[in-house]
């Protein structure tokens, strides 16, 4: 299995700040990434595919790079409504895919 | 719009079977495009993919090798929902499943989750 590090499990942030979460890939993934958002009681929501691609209707202030293992999700201006568990997922040996622990942005 | 929506009981008794519905409105589980998975999300394991089922003018299925053997996904057309069945739980299984719409890369529409508990 391909394992997914997110870093950091957890990490507090002020509204207007700039967050970036990461994930590291056990072997090169190119750029099978996606990257969901969990609120409390919910299912995640899909934010990005393909290590760069906007999902449609999710506001542009998230972003997403990486390729091979590194990957990285960006909040260029964090907003209340951001603050959620954040998780990558790999699909590069789908069906077998497998997602990081999570990443958890709190109010500072 | 898509959306799915699910239903099953929360509470199983230990060594019995778990068995989730799905209904699909807004596509078809007949899709030549997309594929139906079952992910489930617990604490101790984090979230976990357990199968999924297609249509590409047959049907197939694929499960994780973790619960490969205890498990079922079935599509049914005649409703437009795919179900789920595991076989002989414990309380590892214990979990919030959750069913999800797939594209090749991708998953972009999900159920809300149904909570399940393993418990005498």
């Amino acid at each position: 299995d391909i394992q997914m590090t997110q870093s950091p499990s957890s990490l507090s942030a002020s509204v207007g700040d700039r967050v970036t979460i990461t994930c590291r890939a056990s072997q090169s993934i190119i750029t099978y990434v996606n990257w969901y958002q969990q609120k409390p009681g919910k299912a995640p929501n899909l934010l990005i595919y393909s290590a760069s691609t906007l999902q449609s209707g999710v506001p542009s202030r998230f972003s997403g790079g990486g390729s091979g293992t590194d990957f990285s999700l960006t909040i260029s201006s964090v907003q209340p409504e951001d603050f959620a568990t954040y998780f990558c997922q790999q699909t590069y040996t789908s069906p077998d895919v497998t997602f990081g622990g999570g990443t958890k942005v709190e109010i500072k | 719009q898509v959306q799915l929506q699910q239903s099953g009981p929360g509470l199983v008794k230990p060594s019995q079977t778990l068995s989730l519905t799905c209904a699909i409105s807004g596509d078809s589980v007949s899709s030549n495009s997309v594929a139906w998975n079952w992910i489930r999300q617990s604490p101790s394991r984090g979230l976990e993919w357990l199968a999924r089922t297609y249509y590409r003018s047959k049907w197939y299925n694929d499960y994780a090798v973790s619960v490969k053997s205890r498990v079922t996904i079935k599509p049914d057309t005649s409703t437009n929902q795919f179900s789920l069945q595991v076989n002989s739980v414990t309380p590892e299984d214990t979990a919030v499943y959750y069913c999800v719409r797939g594209f090749s890369s991708y998953m972009d529409v999900w159920g809300k989750g149904t909570t399940v508990i393993v418990s005498s």
